[in-house]
Order: C-alpha cells, then sequence, then structure tokens
C-alpha cells in the first residue's frame, strides 16, 4: 500500500472518447508529477504541478489536460488518444525541496483501441 | 541534455549469487542521483545519493556515487527470487525548486531458484 493512489488501475478507451485518471497522496506532500511510461523506454516526464501550481510541461500533446485542484489531488483529463498513448501513467509526489524523493502510485494501465 | 544509461539491460542470476548494477550519467546540475525498485505496479524508493563515496545500505542492497567520473552502482548480495524486478535509476538535476527527474532504461534483474 502506498501513499499515492491512483484510479483507475485500468482503463480501454477508443480513440474518440474522453476520460480521465485521478491521483490522490496522502503524504503531505506539495509537489505531484505525471510521467509515462512506455515498454522498453525510459519513465518519461510529462507535467510538474508545485504548490498547485504547473511549472513543467514537458512537449505534451494537448489530447493531455492536466488538472490540480490542491496539493492533494492530481488529475489527467484524457481526450482524442491515439494508439501511441497506450502506456502505463505514473503520478508521484515529493516534499519540494531539491534533493527528496519521489513516491510513485502503482499507475493506470491505458490501451487506446 | 542530462542523460542516463544503464548497464547491463537485463541480467540473470542464481540465488545467492551477488550482482552489480551500473548507471552512468551527463548532467549540467547535479542534486542527487536515486535508485527505485520496480516489480508490476509502483517504483519503490531505494536510495538517494548526494555525497561522492558514501555507501548507503539497507539489508543486502548497497549503493555509491562517483561524482568525478559520473556513475554509481547498486550492489545485491545473496540474491533472493524476491529480488526480480526492473531496477531505475534516475538523476535529479536543474535549477528549480522541485525534483525534475531524468531516468535511464533500467536494468531487469532475473533471480532464479
Amino acid at each position: 500500500e502506498t501513499g499515492v493512489t491512483q484510479t483507475p488501475r485500468h482503463l480501454v478507451m477508443g480513440m474518440t472518447n474522453k476520460k480521465s485518471l485521478k491521483c490522490e497522496q496522502h503524504l503531505g506532500h506539495n509537489a505531484m508529477y505525471w510521467y509515462k511510461q512506455s515498454a522498453k523506454k525510459p519513465l518519461e516526464l510529462m507535467f510538474v504541478y508545485s504548490l498547485e501550481e504547473r511549472v513543467e510541461n514537458n512537449s505534451v500533446p494537448s489530447r493531455f489536460s492536466p488538472e490540480c485542484p490542491n496539493s492533494s489531488h492530481l488529475f489527467l483529463h484524457l481526450h482524442t488518444l491515439q494508439p501511441e498513448d497506450s502506456a502505463l501513467y505514473l503520478c508521484a509526489s515529493s516534499q519540494g525541496g531539491r534533493s527528496t524523493a519521489q513516491h510513485f502510485g502503482d499507475g493506470t494501465r491505458l490501451s487506446i483501441l | 541534455e542530462d542523460k542516463v544509461v544503464q548497464s547491463p539491460l537485463s541480467l540473470v542470476v542464481h540465488e545467492g549469487d551477488t550482482v552489480t548494477l551500473n548507471c552512468s550519467y551527463e548532467v549540467t546540475n547535479f542534486r542527487s542521483l536515486l535508485w527505485y525498485k520496480q516489480e508490476k505496479k509502483a517504483p519503490t524508493f531505494l536510495f538517494m545519493l548526494t555525497s561522492s563515496g558514501i555507501e548507503k545500505k539497507s539489508g543486502r542492497l548497497s549503493s555509491i556515487l562517483d561524482k568525478k567520473e559520473l556513475f554509481s552502482i547498486l550492489n545485491i548480495t545473496a540474491t533472493q527470487t524476491g529480488d526480480s524486478a526492473v531496477y531505475l535509476c534516475a538523476l535529479n538535476a536543474g535549477g528549480t525548486s522541485y525534483g525534475k527527474l531524468t531516468f535511464g532504461q533500467g536494468t531487469i534483474l532475473t533471480v532464479h531458484p
């Protein structure tokens, strides 16, 4: 059981659907992250929120839209996705400060039909 | 651009063996190097290294950093089947107030009984 909870665990959607991934952290951290993990590729940082403000957007297509309503919750809204977007999406949190470890959730396994 | 390269990409051993996993990096503004273990779900934090030559140890696992030669190693002694996982090395670098991790591609460790 980790301090970072992601739902759903698995998601299958068509290219025209709209869905959202949810992440909640129970660690009192003030920074949250979305990563994409594709087969045989390193984890890729997508977005960073620090103190509820988006501070990083690593050239992610606009079909991915993050939202951070408070320091404990993070969403990733999905629409009009492509087959190459099928991957494991991981959420992480950390206590701001430059040298603290990030703690990860179990991820959402996303499959685009 | 910051870069992390892990070797070997995969490793198969028998229980009781000792393994050494390697992580080399290129970085502009080093803060820390982190090791994670990923089984089927969330990457779990193992170590964070900030200073050269100081070994971090947890049970059968240990790690050390060489900031002059730009590499780190993760050692596992007396391996067990439960050590089978992907081991990820990540670099925390940059001038931000939050963590920004660059991951290597991982080493897949398989321990046979």
